[in-house]
């Protein structure tokens, strides 16, 4: 394991429920991603933020809210989601530097989403 | 625009005979490369990375990868599999901070 937790592991939901999944990092990044991962489909960045902005939203449906309140801490606010959301959801960070700059990322276990 | 391309879906190899998996990634700048691996029900772990150092690149687990420019490929390798290898494994690129996933490559190995 790394030093990225997520919580709950597991989540079983239903289309009309809100729902938080929330990802700590201990490593002192200040980058902080979250990414959908789906049977059969490649890795896909959702967010990204930079120092508690958000610098990066790739046309996720606003069902899905992040929030970000400081560098450690990334919760991503889940509402009437459809069962075509359910996935594995991975949170990862990394270091940021200037433009050009490329640091690796380190995941967290995931937490895995039922949406019934 | 970057792009990576894992080029096997699914490597199936017997312990104790060597792995190679492959990747090629396409890119306007010299890219720093990543390699991943996934165990079921996990998140991904990095195995190794090349950021325009030396080209060959050990990581853990003795994988270790070669930077080829001439190729455009990263293709991982390991002499010999251990059952404990079976995994999926990601190639990424970076080139201007965002990560770029291939589509993943499913490691088997027989006993």
């Amino acid at each position: 394991e790394t030093g990225v937790t997520q919580t709950p592991r597991h989540l079983v939901m239903g289309m009309t429920n809100k729902k938080s999944l929330k990802c700590e990092q201990h490593l002192g990044h200040n980058a902080m991603y979250w990414y959908k991962q789906s049977a059969k489909k490649p890795l896909e960045l959702m967010f990204v933020y930079n120092f508690k902005e958000q610098t990066e939203n790739n046309s996720v449906p606003s069902r899905f809210s992040p929030e970000c309140p400081n560098s450690s801490h990334l919760f991503l606010h889940l509402h009437t989601l459809q069962p075509e959301d359910s996935a594995l959801y991975l949170c990862a960070s990394s270091l940021t530097g200037t433009s050009g700059s490329s640091y690796e990322q380190y995941f967290g276990p995931g937490t895995r989403l039922t949406v019934t | 625009a970057q792009s990576v391309t894992q080029l096997d879906s699914h490597v199936s190899v017997s312990e104790g005979t060597p792995v190679l998996l492959r990747c090629n990634y396409s890119s306007s700048y010299s890219p720093s490369l990543f390699w991943y691996v996934q165990h079921p029900n996990k998140g991904l772990q990095l195995l190794l990375k090349y950021t325009s150092a030396a080209t060959l690149v050990k990581g853990i687990n003795g994988f270790e990868a070669e930077f080829k420019k001439s190729e455009t490929s990263f293709h991982l390798t390991k002499p010999s599999a251990h059952m404990s290898d079976a995994a999926e494994y990601f190639c990424g690129s970076s080139n201007t901070g965002k990560l770029i996933f291939g589509q993943g490559t499913t490691l088997q190995v027989k006993p």
